[in-house]
C-alpha cells in the first residue's frame, strides 16, 4: 500500500539552509505536497509538484523531486525564527483519491 | 464560510459515550476529508467523500467510526462507544473537486477529542 516516510526531527542554525526529506512508495503518485502545521494551528499547503516536474522553487522554497528513487525534499533558504514548525510530506495517485500524509518533521531554528 | 470550520473545538468524554464531530466545508467544495492526528503522530486518512460517489471508508480504524455527508456539505464522523485510543485531534479538509493541479486541501482547526 501507499507509504510516505520522514525524519522525524531536524534543527539548523538560524541563517542557514533546511532540507527535509520524504520518500514515498507509490509509483503513480502524481501529485506531492508539503504542508506546514504551526503550533496550535491547521494545516497550510506551502507548495506542490507534479510528477513530470523534477523542481520547483518559489521564493526561499525548493522543491526537488526523484520520481526513480520516489524521494522528494523541501530546501528552505536562510531559515528563520518563524519556520519553526511541523513539515508534512504528502501524495496523491492518480488512482486514488485520498492523500497519503507522512509523519511529519519537526524543524526547529536554534540562534 | 470563509473557511472549514469544525465543531466543537474541544472535547471531553467518558469511554465507552458515542461522539459526533462536525465539519462545514467550504462552500462549492465537491471533496471532503477527514483525518487523524494522535499526538505526535502524521495525519492518518480515515474517509473522503466526493460528490454524489460512493465515499472512500478504506482508513476507518473500526466499525466503532462511521460517517456520513449530508446534501454534499456539512458531514458528521461519529465515533461510538469511545475508547481512549480515540484521543487525537480530528481534522476536516475540503477541495473544489477530486484533485487536478493546484486544487488546494484547506484544513480546518481541528476537533481535540479527550477520552478518559
Amino acid at each position: 500500500g501507499e507509504d510516505v516516510e520522514q525524519s522525524l526531527f531536524l534543527s539548523v542554525r538560524e541563517g542557514d539552509s533546511s532540507v527535509i526529506n520524504c520518500t514515498y512508495t507509490d509509483s503513480s503518485s502524481t501529485y506531492l505536497y508539503w504542508y506546514k502545521q504551526e503550533p496550535g494551528a491547521g494545516l497550510q499547503l506551502l507548495t506542490y509538484i507534479f510528477s513530470n516536474m523534477d523542481m520547483k522553487q518559489d521564493q526561499r522554497l525548493t522543491v526537488l523531486l526523484n520520481k526513480k528513487d520516489k524521494h522528494l525534499s523541501l530546501r528552505i533558504a536562510d531559515t528563520q525564527t518563524g519556520d519553526s514548525a511541523i513539515y508534512f510530506c504528502a501524495e496523491r495517485s492518480s488512482s486514488a483519491s485520498k492523500i497519503i500524509f507522512g509523519s511529519g518533521t519537526r524543524l526547529s531554528i536554534r540562534p | 464560510g470563509a473557511g472549514v470550520s469544525q465543531s466543537p473545538s474541544n472535547k471531553v468524554t467518558e469511554k465507552g459515550k458515542d461522539v459526533e464531530l462536525r465539519c462545514d466545508p467550504i462552500s462549492g467544495h465537491t471533496a471532503l476529508y477527514w483525518y487523524r492526528q494522535s499526538l505526535g503522530q502524521g495525519l492518518e486518512f480515515l474517509i473522503y467523500f466526493q460528490g454524489n460517489s460512493a465515499p472512500d471508508k478504506s482508513g476507518l480504524p473500526s466499525d466503532r467510526f462511521s460517517a456520513e455527508r449530508t446534501g454534499g456539505s456539512v458531514s458528521t464522523l461519529t465515533i461510538q462507544r469511545t475508547q481512549q485510543e480515540d484521543s487525537a485531534v480530528y481534522l476536516c479538509a475540503s477541495s473544489r473537486d477530486r484533485g487536478t493541479a493546484g486544487n488546494t486541501i484547506y484544513f480546518g482547526e481541528g476537533s481535540w477529542l479527550t477520552v478518559v
